[in-house]
């Protein structure tokens, strides 16, 4: 139990188109979900969180117009990257929350995805 | 505010010898600390966890981590590696409000048979 997948695993695109990522948890409701981004060699750094049905809370330095975070469903949360640039290239890691008894608030967190922008 | 730091950025060791994976971190709160797995391709897998119950915390596969309260510390230890636990290790804070994961700056850990 407690899966999370995300959608796509790598993506290339060209600098300056958007960039859609899903990310889902597939046997429980997760009432709040997270954004990291890893650098190569590096640490994961929270980009944002989101609650279903209510906007994300961004980190400081994480531009909202640019990363944009839709939380509309208890299993899905999407990042969409727009008019990405090479810098924005990275690991896109998501994690799921769920507050119900027996989850005991771990975020199971998602595979990740690669972006390259070229 | 809180923070982590692993002293290691790289530990090589060899199989079936002891690892250690050090951590120090600090919190303003009663923190909660967790140490996570992450293999190429994969998810983070959560090893265990510390939320002020036990100080001595036994995970998964073999791995176990104490927390010392007047070191600030929460080292990560195995008797034994095995192949398998080749990977990068997270060393991660958490205070209660808003469960937000502060990572410390990882560690690659290397098993030479």
């Amino acid at each position: 139990g407690a899966v999370v997948s995300q959608h796509p695993s790598r993506v290339i695109c060209k600098s300056g188109t958007s960039v859609k990522i899903e990310c889902r948890s597939l046997d429980f409701q997760a009432t709040t979900m997270f954004w990291y981004r890893q650098f190569p060699k590096q640490s994961l750094m929270l980009m944002a969180t989101s609650n279903e049905g209510s906007k994300a809370t961004y980190e400081q330095g994480v531009e909202k117009d640019k990363f944009l975070i839709n939380h509309a469903s208890l299993t899905l949360s999407t990042l969409t990257v727009t008019s990405a640039h090479p810098e924005d290239s990275s690991f896109y890691i998501c994690s799921a929350l769920s507050a119900l008894p027996g989850f005991n608030n771990e975020q199971f967190f998602g595979p990740g995805t690669r972006l390259t922008v070229l | 505010a809180q923070s982590v730091t692993q002293l290691d950025s790289h530990v090589s060791v060899s199989e079936g010898t002891p690892v250690l994976l050090r951590c120090n971190y600090s919190s303003s709160y009663s923190p909660s600390l967790f140490w996570y797995v992450q293999h190429p391709n994969k998810g983070l897998q959560l090893l265990l966890k510390y939320t002020s119950a036990a100080t001595l915390v036994k995970g998964i596969n073999g791995f176990e981590a104490e927390f010392k309260k007047s070191e600030t510390s929460f080292h990560l230890t195995k008797p034994s590696a095995h192949m398998s636990d080749a990977a990068e290790y997270f060393c991660v804070v958490s205070v209660a409000a808003g469960n937000k994961l502060t990572f410390g700056g990882g560690t690659r850990v290397l098993v030479k048979p």
